[in-house]
């Protein structure tokens, strides 16, 4: 079967550092996105990769390893703002896209 | 800069009743799906088109069906509502084309079946 797993919650300071790590095993992959979806609201697209390595964008950056089935959303100098779930997705095989149940991330001041 | 729009936002039915959610997209995309987002689950395809007039089954599709008459819209229908069909739904569409273009989102459906 297809899994990805996620940590349900994470809780982090303003103005820290934390990683959010996704694993997986799918039927395949055609890379691997990081989305962002406040609570009731809808999700909205952080990130894409492909390659192995390192994307930064901003404040977030994202990383891939193929070989370890494996991926992490690294934020920086947190702002209450992002506190929020982050939903890591594979793209499979049959170019679907496979949903972890996401992490909750909390800033406390 | 309407993006992708979906209604109702909310809903209430009682079991047995049908109904039809509506997904209208502004982006001329090619691609759209149906999702349902359960507590502690992940976001789980119900059914998805590649353009308009076709329409395909994704992981969760019974209890469903879907008609894609013009591109920009999507309407997902519930035949006959049972209570484990209760949850938020998401309509998003997409570019295609490039694998690595992202999925828009609308701002969801929250249906309640008693």
């Amino acid at each position: 079967g297809q899994n990805i797993d996620q940590p349900t919650e994470m809780t982090a300071t303003e103005g820290a550092i934390v990683q959010i790590n996704c694993t997986y095993q799918t039927s395949g992959f055609n890379g691997l996105f990081w989305y962002q979806q406040h609570a009731g609201e809808a999700p909205t697209f952080l990130s894409y990769n492909v390659l192995d390595g390192l994307e930064e964008k901003g404040r977030f950056s994202s990383f891939l390893s193929r070989s370890k089935g494996y991926s992490y959303l690294l934020l920086k100098e947190l702002q209450m703002k992002d506190s929020a779930s982050y939903l890591c997705a594979v793209l499979d095989s049959n170019y679907q896209l496979i949903w972890g149940a996401g992490t909750k991330l909390i800033i406390k001041p | 800069n309407a993006g992708v729009t979906q209604t109702p936002k909310f809903r209430v039915l009682k079991t047995g009743q049908s109904m039809t959610l509506l997904c209208a997209q502004d982006m001329n995309h090619e691609y759209m799906y149906w999702y349902r987002q359960d507590p502690g689950m992940g976001l789980r395809l119900i059914h998805y088109s590649v353009g308009e007039g076709t329409t395909a089954k994704g992981e969760v599709p019974d209890g469903y069906n879907v008609s894609r008459l013009k591109k920009q819209n999507f309407l997902l229908g519930l035949e006959s509502a049972a209570p484990s069909q209760t949850s938020v739904y998401f309509c998003a569409s997409s570019a295609g084309g490039e694998i690595s273009q992202p999925q828009h989102f609308g701002d969801g459906t929250r249906l309640s079946i008693l």
